[in-house]
Formats: C-alpha cells, structure tokens, sequence
C-alpha cells in the first residue's frame, strides 16, 4: 500500500463546475496536510494546508480532512481552464521529517 | 513570502562532466531543504534531505557519492551531481521549511532542467 495514494485521472470538469480531487494516507499519526499544484514543466506550488478535521476554505479553493477515515480532499469551484494542472496531495508522516507525497490527479478544465 | 531561487533553471553539460544547482531561501531562514527529482509524466523523486552544518540524509536508492549535498547556511543547499551521464537528464526541484513557524510548509524553487549530452 502507497504511504500517500490519489487517483492519477485525468479527472475532466466542465469549466464552472466544482472539481473533487481525493486522497487516501496510510500513516495514521500523520498530523499535516497539504495540496500542491503543479503546471506542466513547472515546479509544485502550495495552494492550501490542513492540519485539523473538518474544512478549511481559501476563496474559490476548500480543503477537507478526515483523519478517522484517512481522507483529505481538495475542491475548487466554479473551476476555471487555468485551474488544469496536476494537483499534488502532500502529508506529513508521524515523524514529521519529511513531506510524503501522493503521485498527482491530472485535472483538465474543459470549455 | 517564502520565496526559493535555484540556479541555474536550466543547464546542458557533456556526458562525464559534473554539475553543480544552488538552492536559495530568499525571505526567510530554512534549517532544512529537500530536494527532488523529476522524470517527464513521473511524479516526484525526493532525493536527499540537506540539514544546514550537518550531512544529508540520502533516500534509499540514491547514490550520496554522485549527487553531493552541501547545505552551507541556513539560506544555501548545493546539489552536486558528479560525472553526470544521459540517465541523470531530469527536472531537479528544491524545496524549503521556513523555520520561522510550526507549519511544515514546504516551499518549492522553480527547479533546473538538466541535459546530459
């Protein structure tokens, strides 16, 4: 079992839509949490960091944590074709030495 | 804020020749940087993790006498990659924990295109 595991899509959203990205971890000491976007050719960039149950919202972007159920989740709405990229979800392990990271969703903004 | 420079962003060097990236925290101080690999539609590789006045810790697999870690401050990391051959052509990306708070937060540099000829 991967430490950190997405479906690696692609996931296609019609533009305004809500687009739903997951994420499952294996480390159930893992106490942070994190959702990097990367565009192709490009280096990861952070959009949003979680660290306790329940939702965090950051304009059009909500993250959402379960850490009974080991699940992190990323929404964006009214998605926009510039939202297109991998997104990356990121947790750090119980030994908080290193950030574990999961191998990207493809999301594609169709017009 | 928590901004990370690399340099070079890209760089082709001959087959044998080695190489060396830097790593720069900008706006904040970072007593630790990571670094990463990346092969093109591959995700992330983390190489090596460089704590400030102390050696790397090396990944698994890594070999730490061909890629040369030093992380002489707490705003410099160097990646040395040594008698650089075609299979290290890759995306390598470092990224940074600003010391300043308890968030774990990694911050990405823009990372260096590497092409061994």
């Amino acid at each position: 079992q991967k430490e950190v595991e997405q479906n690696s899509g692609p996931l296609s959203v019609p533009e305004g839509a809500i687009a739903s990205l997951n994420c499952t971890y294996s480390d159930r000491g893992s106490q942070s949490f994190f959702w990097y976007r990367q565009y192709s050719g490009k280096s990861p960039e952070l959009i949003m960091s979680i660290y306790s149950n329940g939702d965090k919202e950051d304009g059009r972007f909500t993250a959402q944590l379960n850490k009974a159920s080991q699940y992190v989740s990323l929404l964006i709405r009214d998605s926009q074709p510039s939202d297109s990229a991998t997104y990356l979800c990121a947790v750090l392990g119980s030994s908080a030495s290193k950030i574990i990271f999961g191998s990207g969703t493809r999301l594609s903004i169709r017009p | 804020g928590a901004v990370v420079s690399q340099h070079p962003s890209w760089v082709i060097c001959k087959s044998g020749t080695s190489v060396k990236i830097e790593c720069r925290s900008l706006d904040f101080q970072a007593t630790t940087m990571f670094w990463y690999r990346q092969f093109p539609k591959q995700s992330l590789m983390l190489m090596a993790t460089s704590n400030e006045g102390s050696k790397a810790t090396y990944e698994q697999g890594v070999e730490k006498d061909k890629f040369l870690i030093n992380h002489a401050s707490l705003t410099l990391s160097t990646l040395t990659v040594t008698s650089a051959h075609p299979e290290d052509s890759s995306f390598y990306i470092c990224s940074a924990r600003d010391l300043s708070t308890d968030s774990y937060e990694q911050y990405f540099g823009p990372g260096t295109r590497l092409t061994v000829t």
